[in-house]
């Protein structure tokens, strides 16, 4: 099946620093990408969603200029955090979506962030 | 507005008996519905799907699931659950005409004892 490979898989950061997050598709183009939060035990917060090759759109509420998404290429999505603060301590999952599976949704295995 | 709700947020169950974890939903148009399960520190594994058709889904790991159109539900079951089930599960909607994005209920944590 489709696999996305998501890197790092937990980083500590310094407050004030940026991190960047990256996620591949590894045998399928992934013309969307989705970047989620969760919070423990919570459910997942739909950050942004990307297409390769044009702006990311954000939910209401979220940052911008904090977290940067590229999405280059049709295989590679980034999510930048910048200037990091204790507060952005999350995990972080990207989910592709391949118009070649029928509605499928693939999801990379998260990046725990701790930033201190 | 567009949303899933997980009634529970935490589901036992004694391995061997049945499990279910509910899910409702509220879209407008008819709605495509995802089962997902998450494990501790990782991410997202599908487990089951729901676009048009029978209304009897079956998925992975022998999940199966139910769209029922009048009760809005899409309720997860499995006849016997295992420990190895124990784990994170989400319910998801992907709304019409909005990009893709899928909407997720708040999980259910479901654990088996043995």
């Amino acid at each position: 099946g489709a696999v996305v490979s998501q890197h790092p898989s937990r980083v500590i950061c310094k407050s004030g620093t940026s991190v960047k997050i990256e996620c591949r598709s590894l045998d399928f183009q992934a013309t969307t990408m989705f970047w989620y939060r969760q919070f423990p035990k919570k459910s997942l917060m739909l950050m942004a969603t990307s297409n390769e090759g044009s702006k990311a759109t954000y939910e209401q509420g979220v940052e911008k200029d904090k977290f940067l998404i590229n999405h280059a290429s049709l295989t590679l999505s980034t999510l930048t955090v910048t200037s990091a603060h204790p507060e952005d301590s999350s995990f972080y999952i990207c989910s592709a979506r391949d118009r070649h599976i029928n509605y499928g949704y693939t999801f990379g295995s998260g990046t725990r962030l701790t930033v201190v | 507005a567009q949303s899933v709700a997980q009634p529970e947020d935490q589901v036992n169950v004694a391995e061997g008996n049945p499990l279910t974890v509910k899910c409702t939903y509220s879209v407008s148009g008819n709605p495509y519905l995802f089962w997902y399960v998450q494990y501790p520190n990782r991410g997202l594994q599908f487990l089951l799907k729901y676009i048009t058709g029978d209304n009897l889904v079956k998925g992975s790991y022998g999940f199966e699931a139910e769209f029922n159109k009048s009760q809005t539900s899409f309720h997860l079951k499995k006849p016997s659950a295992l420990v190895s089930d124990s784990a994170l599960y989400f319910c998801a909607v992907r709304p019409f005409n909005q990009g893709g994005k899928l909407i997720f209920g708040q999980g259910t944590e479901l654990s088996v004892k043995p």
